[in-house]
């Protein structure tokens, strides 16, 4: 069974410019979370579509934003893209939804480096 | 928002040596999970507890959810090299559409 794939891996990207990032989910999954992961702050809950909808939303100012596709393919954009948006952002696909069990599955990420 | 403290941040230890960590928070929390990410990795499910009180383990990982439902421990016995990683402890307030809470994670060094 295929796991959480997210594209692309690497990126670097200038302040202003706007970025979109991917996630495929394990098949069957149909709720899809992001996070982002800095060394200060650890995982910062960013949002949670589930059936195209978004479910949850975490405390991030509305540069980042986010969707989900009728196949649970979720994309998130950050535009006007600001230093302290280096991160690792992860995405992870659950069957139910993080208010099910709690149980994520977790792709390798993608490394933002803002310029 | 809510706030997990996870301690220790970082710890080194010798092969062979058991270690633990915790996490604790001022919430009550109604599910408590473990991961582990290994370098260039994302995030793996460890272990998860559902109950008050519930002793589980994996392996040579042990993990509990405290009495009082505001902490959780987690015990890694007879440590190797794989066992380097950051730990991660999460927490679920309520059941339903709530999403995790992560702490910041303990940071594992094994030293051969």
């Amino acid at each position: 069974k295929a796991g959480v794939t997210q594209t692309p891996r690497y990126l670097i990207k200038t302040r202003g410019q706007q970025v979109t990032l991917s996630c495929s989910p394990i098949s069957g999954h149909r709720s899809v979370s992001w996070y982002q992961q800095t060394p200060g702050q650890g995982l910062q809950f960013l949002f949670e579509y589930f059936s195209e909808t978004q479910r949850n939303k975490g405390n991030f100012p509305g540069r980042f934003s986010g969707r989900q596709f009728s196949n649970s393919r979720s994309e998130m954009n950050v535009s006007t893209l600001e230093l302290g948006d280096s991160a690792l952002y992860l995405c992870a696909s659950s069957v139910l939804g993080q208010g099910n069990t709690g149980e994520l599955f977790f792709g390798e990420g993608s490394r933002l480096t803002v310029l | 928002g809510q706030q997990l403290n996870q301690s220790p941040q970082s710890m080194f230890i010798q092969e062979g040596e058991d270690v633990s960590m915790n996490c604790t928070s001022s919430s009550i929390f109604n599910t408590w999970l473990w991961y582990k990410q290994d370098p260039g990795e994302g995030p793996v499910l460890l272990i998860a507890l559902y109950k008050a009180g519930e002793l589980t383990s994996n392996g040579r990982l042990t993990a509990q959810f405290g009495i009082t439902r505001k902490d959780s421990f987690l015990n890694i016995s007879a440590s190797i090299p794989s066992d380097v990683g950051i730990y991660f402890c999460a927490g679920q307030l309520s059941r339903g559409n709530t999403p995790l809470v992560f702490g910041k994670g303990t940071r594992l060094s094994v030293i051969a």
